[in-house]
Order: C-alpha cells, then structure tokens, then sequence
C-alpha cells in the first residue's frame, strides 16, 4: 500500500513569490493534516480536513497561507507571497478519522527554502 | 499554553546500552501520549502510544512509560543498536486525534 505522497520534495523559492505544495494521503484516509516543522523543532499543525471540511485551521497564517481539499482526497497548500521565515518543512499526514487516538501517517515532506 | 520539553541536546550511547528519552509537559492533561520516529529528510514513524490510565506499554526492545502526576514520560531503547540513531519525537494527544509534538531528541548510538 502506497503511503503519504508529498510533491515536490524540494523547493527554493525567492521571497515574496507564490510556492504550492501537494499532498496524496493514503487511501481511504478521510483525515488529513498539514504541519509544519522548522530546524530543530516538532511539526506544528498548521490545519486539519476531515474529508472536504476544514475543522481546525486556528494556526494557519491565513493573510498568506491557504489550503483546500477538493473532492475530500488530494490537498494544496499554498503561500502568497512567501516570507523568508516560511522555511521549513512541510508534512502532510492523514488518518482514517474513524477512531481517536490514531496514528497519524506522515509524508517525506517538502523543504522549502525562501532566499 | 502547552509546554513540551525533550532533551534539547543529543543523547549518545554505546551499542547495546539502554536509551532512555524524556518528555515532560505542562499546562496540559493530555488523554494520551504518543513516540514517534523520525530520521533525517523523512517524516516522523509512528512507535508507541500510552493512555493517560497506563502505566507503562511495551514493543519488542521498547518500553514507554506515562507518570500523569509528575506529567512525565520516559521512552526506552534496551540494547541499543547504531541502526536506532535517529530523533525521537514526543506527541501529547488530546481531542480527537489532536496532537501537540515535543521538539525531539536527537538519539546516537555509536557501535
């Protein structure tokens, strides 16, 4: 079974320019989480979907940051315009949303470097 | 607001060892705790969840344990192999399916 699919991988960026990140969570999975995590510290969430709905985007920047998650599968993540403090990996992770307490299944992730 | 701290610096054991990783938390009574596994340009794995009424659970050469009064986990690694260097991330959980990551602990186990 396919896990958490992340595109790109990589990302530079100069400041101020528009950058989208992908997610394909893994099938059947109606959770979906975007974090973020900086240099030496744990993700921090950024929001959650459960299916097309986003239930918690209370951190999520949103004079730059917007997300959607059409169809309740693939999820976009995006920044307009990006800031050099946005460098950071960006995780996505997803889970059935049938149960608590679930582990959460995270992708490769996609660094980004704004110059 | 929640407070998560793991050792900030790096914990470096001689093979076959035991690792012990701490969490300690504030401000907070999470429902459960969960460790996760996270190795250099890759996502966090996910390794063992406690319960807030547990008091220890056990996976093969790991072994966590949950202290609610003194907010305290303890995450060990018995017999330690150089295959287990990695960082390891506390997760406190609460709500539904909501969980607040510990900055991590950067394991070395050197042969």
């Amino acid at each position: 079974e396919a896990g958490v699919v992340q595109s790109p991988r990589y990302k530079i960026i100069e400041k101020k320019q528009p950058v989208a990140f992908w997610c394909n969570p893994i099938s059947g999975h109606n959770t979906l989480y975007w974090y973020r995590q900086n240099l030496g510290q744990g993700p921090e969430l950024l929001i959650r979907y459960e299916n097309e709905e986003a239930v918690d985007d209370s951190q999520l920047p949103k004079d730059r940051f917007s997300a959607e998650r059409l169809k309740g599968v693939d999820s976009t993540l995006k920044i307009q315009p990006a800031e050099l403090g946005d460098s950071a990996v960006y995780l996505c992770a997803s889970t059935t949303g049938r149960a608590k307490e679930e582990t959460q299944y995270f992708g490769p992730g996609t660094r980004l470097l704004v110059l | 607001s929640q407070k998560i701290e793991q050792n900030s610096e790096a914990l470096n054991i001689q093979e076959g060892k035991t690792a012990t990783l701490t969490c300690n938390y504030t401000n907070y009574s999470p429902a459960y705790l969960q460790w996760y596994r996270q190795d250099p340009g890759r996502g966090p794995v996910f390794l063992l969840l406690i319960r807030e009424n547990e008091k220890e659970k056990r996976k093969e050469r790991l072994k966590v344990t949950f202290d609610t009064t003194l907010k305290q986990s303890l995450f060990h690694i018995t017999a330690s192999q150089p295959a287990d260097s990695a960082t390891y991330l506390c997760a406190l959980g609460g709500g539904y399916n909501k969980l607040i990551f510990g900055a991590g602990t950067r394991l070395a186990v050197h042969p």
